[in-house]
């Protein structure tokens, strides 16, 4: 089975940390993403790669980045965290050929900023 | 763009009991792909099923089926004899096919499965 992990389960940090959220698959899949989670509002797509040191925004890239310099690791970077970032993020493979069978997440992790 | 909506926020059904679960999605797209997933308390999103744009058929996988009305851009999922497992939050979610193309989701429905 594919997995996709994230480092951490629960993390809380402190207004105006550098946070790095780690994400790992191990099935070669070339393309990875960053969902956020938030109570009536859905899934919303911060950032994904279709490879390699590539990267594309999403729908809500604001006061976020990311970084894949190896194709299983896809990291979110929080520059600089505020209050308004406490969420749960979901990282998500899948497969070019096969993406339109879905994708495969991970079991998120839930940011709290204080 | 697309759009996805789940306008049942929270739903109970009991167990062994039918209840279907409503999404009406928007795109102006031809091909496209509609999914239901599933995050139990474990947050583990889980795929329950999916259906190609061009197929008319209505997907089902064992206990769970869809009605799939195109023209209507409608995609409920059914789900028979319930069971307490199936407690989750349910999304929503459409993509259409391409290969910069992403999952767009709904705002989920909360499914409680009572005794």
């Amino acid at each position: 089975d594919v997995k996709v992990t994230q480092s951490s389960r629960y993390l809380v940090k402190r207004t105006g940390e550098k946070v790095f959220l780690e994400c790992v698959q191990d099935m070669d899949h070339e393309n990875m993403f960053w969902y956020r989670q938030d109570p009536g509002l859905g899934l919303r797509l911060i950032y994904f790669s279709y490879d390699v040191k590539m990267k594309e925004k999403g729908d809500i890239p604001e006061g976020y980045s990311v970084s894949r310099e190896k194709k299983e690791r896809f990291s979110l970077i929080l520059e600089s965290a505020s209050t308004n970032q406490t969420s749960m993020y979901l990282c998500a493979s899948s497969s070019a050929p096969e993406q339109n069978y879905g994708y495969t997440f991970g079991s998120g992790t839930r940011l709290t900023v204080v | 763009a697309q759009t996805v909506t789940q306008s049942q926020p929270e739903m109970s059904v009991q167990e062994a009991e039918t209840v279907t679960l409503s999404c009406t999605y928007d795109t102006s797209e031809s091909n496209y792909y509609l999914f239901w997933y599933k995050q139990p308390p474990s947050r583990q999103m889980i795929l329950v099923i999916r259906q190609e744009a061009y197929k008319q058929q209505n997907a089902t996988e064992n206990r769970f089926s869809v009605n799939f009305q195109k023209a209507a851009k409608s995609f409920s999922l059914k789900i028979s004899d319930s069971q307490l497992g199936d407690t989750a939050m349910y999304f929503c979610a459409s993509r259409i096919t391409g290969t910069a193309s992403k999952l767009t989701f709904g705002t989920g429905t909360r499914l409680q499965v009572t005794l």
